[in-house]
């Protein structure tokens, strides 16, 4: 069964650092999104891109976040300078057209900012 | 404003037992409802859904019920199993028509052999 797939599974980076979280979406999907969860706390939305653009954005997504899809296979999300509240679990999902909204979440990658 | 909110944080069960897991929301505009689990360190997983203009969807050992004129929404699950034990959110499409998953802070299921 086709899955979403993250890498890495946990990062450990200083505060004021660079990241990326990759991500591969399910081949055939065109939606995808990226969520966070810090520990303890539900599942937040953080952006959504759909042919090559970002469609829509929270307001956790600062001008610190940005996302790109750089071939046809890969998506991922980069924090240009990282904060302590940035550690969390980052969570990538995906849906296709005609199921626009089962959304299939990767396993995530652990993001730790010290 | 939209959000989506459980009444319990932790529910324990009987293997053999049904669950019932509810969730609360507050903008009646939404259309569209979706029950992930989660366990854990894995990423949520889709459970099952319902529209609004539902009242009631079916899948396997699980049924959703929506009640909108409450603005209420539960989970059943029957004959509850050990691999049912996880973290159990409700979510919302939220508005813009772009998919955003707007959800609830969770359940934790725990079941008791």
């Amino acid at each position: 069964e086709p899955e979403v797939t993250q890498t890495p599974s946990h990062q450990v980076t200083q505060m004021g650092q660079e990241v990326i979280l990759r991500c591969v979406p399910i081949s055939n999907h065109l939606y995808f999104y990226w969520y966070r969860q810090i520990l303890g706390q539900k599942v937040e939305f953080l952006v959504s891109f759909y042919n090559n653009e970002i469609s829509e954005k929270s307001e956790i997504f600062d001008d610190q976040f940005s996302v790109e899809r750089p071939d046809g296979s890969n998506f991922t999300l980069k924090i240009r300078s990282t904060k302590l509240e940035d550690s969390a679990m980052y969570f990538c999902a995906s849906n296709a057209e005609g199921d626009r909204y089962e959304q299939y979440f990767g396993p995530g990658t652990r993001l730790t900012v010290t | 404003g939209e959000s989506v909110g459980l009444h319990l944080p932790t529910l324990s069960v009987q293997e053999g037992d049904n669950s019932i897991i509810n969730c609360a929301y507050s903008n009646s505009a939404s259309d569209y409802f979706i029950w992930y689990k989660q366990e854990s360190g894995k990423g949520p997983q889709f459970i099952i859904d319902i529209r609004s203009n539902m009242d009631k969807r079916q899948g396997q050992r699980v049924t959703v019920l929506l009640n909108k004129t409450v603005k209420h929404l539960s989970l059943q699950i029957a004959a509850t199993q050990p691999g049912d034990s996880a973290v159990y959110f409700c979510a919302e499409i939220g508005a813009g028509g772009y998919n955003k998953l707007i959800f609830g802070a969770g359940t934790r299921l725990a079941v008791h052999p």
